[in-house]
């Protein structure tokens, strides 16, 4: 069964720096990859999907990377701001019948 | 309404109660999700239907009842909950395009559900 890791677990950071998040998978043979945020007590908002023929998309400050065959992806924040703060979450689609698969996040405090 | 929109937004409920949940998308999309969110742990994906027919089973227990009666809503009977079943229940929504790598998923804001 695929399993999502996301390292850190939770980071804290402040206003104005670079930082990225990790985002680890077990079974290289996905489909895509998927960035989210959560703010708390709120669903799900998408990020950048990343193809598993692609290697990286980029959104404004954001740019997430794939490296399918070592199982790992990174997303990239530039010149971080206390409004990104929120939980980032990763999640990999692992079949042809649209399983998801999420990892626990990395929870992001930036500071003023 | 645009995107997926849940209702309610917040439900408490005792064990012997039977409520709903309902989820509708406004995105064209085939393909609907339940998820549930506890406390500390990973989303949890619950069920899958790719035009209206049920293409997974997370080994959800039976006092959860997903029903699909179109592409653009889902619902979650509920029934005989218990108290470790309180979390919120995310739906989502995407393309089922079979073999497409794109199916880029949208989420609604979610059903916080207090069992007591």
């Amino acid at each position: 069964k695929q399993e999502v890791t996301q390292i850190p677990a939770a980071l804290s950071v402040p206003e104005g720096e670079n930082l990225v998040l990790n985002c680890s998978f077990t079974d290289s043979a996905i489909y895509n990859l998927q960035w989210f945020r959560q703010d708390p007590g709120k669903g799900l908002t998408s990020l950048l999907l990343i193809q598993s023929s692609q290697r990286e998309q980029t959104s404004g400050r954001l740019n997430a990377s794939l490296d399918k065959s070592s199982g790992r992806s990174t997303l990239y924040i530039a010149a971080s701001q206390p409004g990104d703060s929120a939980t980032y979450l990763c999640a990999v689609r692992q079949d042809n019948f649209n399983k998801f698969y999420f990892g626990s996040g990395t929870k992001l405090n930036v500071k003023p | 309404e645009t995107g997926v929109t849940q209702t309610p937004r917040h439900l408490v409920m005792g064990m012997t109660n039977k409520k709903s949940l309902k989820c509708e998308q406004h995105l064209g999309h085939n393909a609907m999700y339940w998820y549930k969110q506890s406390a500390k742990k990973p989303l949890e994906l619950m069920f899958v239907y790719n035009f209206k027919e049920q293409t997974e089973n997370n080994s959800v227990p039976s006092r959860f009842s997903p029903e699909c009666p179109n592409s653009s809503h889902l619902f979650l009977h509920l029934h005989t909950l218990q108290p470790e079943d309180s979390a919120l229940y995310l739906c989502a929504s995407s393309q089922a395009s079979a073999g497409s790598s794109y199916n880029e998923q949208f989420f609604g804001p979610g059903t916080r559900l207090t069992v007591l």
